[in-house]
């Protein structure tokens, strides 16, 4: 079974510190993203990465960064988190192509105050 | 402008009944379709992912169909169990782009 695993599943962070949240993957898949989830807005990409060292901006980027050193690991950075950045984060991965199957992880969810 | 647009919003049926959620779409070019099943607090899971040529797919007692040409999909659950309440999440991606373009979903609710 392919297994995404986020490290956090619940922070508490304060405005303005730096928050990094870890994800991995064990199916050496190509493709990983990371997602944020709101109610009513549905999931939106903030950066994907199809190889190592790789990374695109999705459709929500600002305030985001991310780091992709092995092909299994790639993690969402908020620089200087704030309160609008209080939100439930999804990591995913596939296989490179369209057609794959994308697996998430369990989610972090994350308050910033 | 791509979107996915899922109804109804939500959904409350009794247990062993059966029911429908929809999923209309403008994403072009079309490449495939998937359901997600979330679980409150989980991440989502795949149900099913149709191509454009395939009409009808089933897993257990789920199953989606495609309408390429009305560019609609439904999910249909049989014999609802309380398991099954979630929220369900339709997802097209479009062949010209990596990006998933996802629905706000349907919420789920299955009482005894």
């Amino acid at each position: 079974d392919v297994k995404v695993t986020q490290s956090s599943r619940y922070l508490v962070k304060r405005t303005g510190e730096k928050v990094f949240l870890e994800c991995v993957q064990d199916m050496d898949h190509e493709n990983m993203f990371w997602y944020r989830q709101d109610p009513g807005l549905g999931l939106r990409l903030i950066y994907f990465s199809y190889d190592v060292k790789m990374k695109e901006k999705g459709d929500i980027p600002e305030g985001y960064s991310v780091s992709r050193e092995k092909k299994e690991r790639f993690s969402l950075i908020l620089e200087s988190a704030s309160t609008n950045q209080t939100s439930m984060y999804l990591c995913a991965s596939s296989l490179g192509g369209s057609g794959n199957t994308i697996y998430f992880g369990e989610g972090s969810w994350l308050t910033v105050v | 402008k791509n979107q996915v647009e899922q109804s109804p919003q939500s959904l409350i049926i009794l247990e062993g009944k059966n029911c429908t959620l929809q999923c209309n779409y403008t994403v072009s070019p079309f490449s495939n379709l998937r359901w997600y099943k979330q679980d409150t607090g989980r991440g989502p899971v795949s149900l099913t992912i149709m191509t454009f040529s395939e009409n009808t797919k089933s897993n257990g007692r789920y199953t989606a169909t495609l309408d390429a040409d009305t560019k609609q999909s439904s999910l249909h659950i049989t014999a609802s169990q309380l398991s099954d309440s979630a929220s369900y999440i339709c997802v097209v991606i479009s062949r010209s782009s990596y990006k998933l373009i996802f629905g706000s979903g349907t919420r789920l609710l299955v009482r005894p």
